[in-house]
């Protein structure tokens, strides 16, 4: 089974400039999460995506970031205009129900990481 | 507020060494969850394990084991007989009853296993 794949893996941007990541979770998972991982910190949830909806932004700088999940699939997070501030590793995730659990594991893709020069 | 303290930065042992991980957490709920991912140098969080607030039994799996202790709000994690591959970055982390999937995630405790 296929992993959640996320591209780009690398990208360096001035600040201003826009950005945009995405991700295509694992085929059948209903729920998609967005972190922010700054050097040295543990990860930070941005927004989670329960199919196309959103379940919770409360962590997401909307005056720059934004995220979509069109036809409750792959997600774009999209940066704009980037801070120095906003150099991290983002990472996406997809969890869905177990058989036999209620308890909801999320898998991890590989991050992008973004340097804001 | 829900909090996780790693208040190991950066921890370097010999390979075949046993290394205990520390873990303190703060939370008001009675019933919350621990857990601990790894994350190693290709970048992706790997789950390892997740324990109920009520279940203070610790646990053993291969060479890793888990200390879990309500009194001192501790959740230690110890490698036994390191390996090379065992190098990585740990995290623990802690979420609540409502919302099981949203995780708080601690710093972080880089381990490097030396050959």
């Amino acid at each position: 089974e296929a992993g959640v794949a996320q591209s780009p893996r690398y990208k360096i941007i001035e600040k201003r400039q826009s950005v945009a990541f995405w991700c295509n979770p694992i085929s059948g998972h209903a729920t998609l999460y967005w972190y922010q991982q700054i050097l040295g910190q543990g990860p930070k949830l941005l927004i989670q995506f329960q199919n196309n909806g959103v379940v919770d932004d409360s962590q997401l700088p909307k005056d720059r970031f934004s995220a979509e999940r069109l036809k409750g699939v792959d997600s774009t997070l999209k940066i704009q205009p980037a801070k120095l501030e906003d150099s991290a590793v983002y990472l996406c995730a997809s969890s869905s129900p177990g058989r036999g659990t209620t308890y909801n594991e999320q898998f991890f893709g590989p991050g992008t990481r973004l340097t804001v020069l | 507020a829900q909090k996780v303290t790693q208040a190991q930065t950066e921890i370097s042992v010999v390979e075949k060494e046993d290394v205990t991980l520390d873990c303190v957490y703060e939370t008001r709920d009675t019933t919350y969850y621990l857990f601990w991912y790894k994350q190693p140098p290709s970048g992706e969080l790997v789950f390892l394990i997740r324990r109920n607030s009520f279940d203070e039994q610790n646990e053993i799996s291969g060479r890793y084991s888990w200390n879990f202790q309500k009194s001192t709000s501790s959740f230690n994690f110890t490698i036994t007989a390191s390996q090379v591959v065992d190098s990585a970055v740990y995290f623990c982390a802690l979420s609540d009853e409502n919302r099981d999937d949203k995780i708080i995630f601690g710093k972080g405790t880089r381990l490097h296993i030396l050959p």
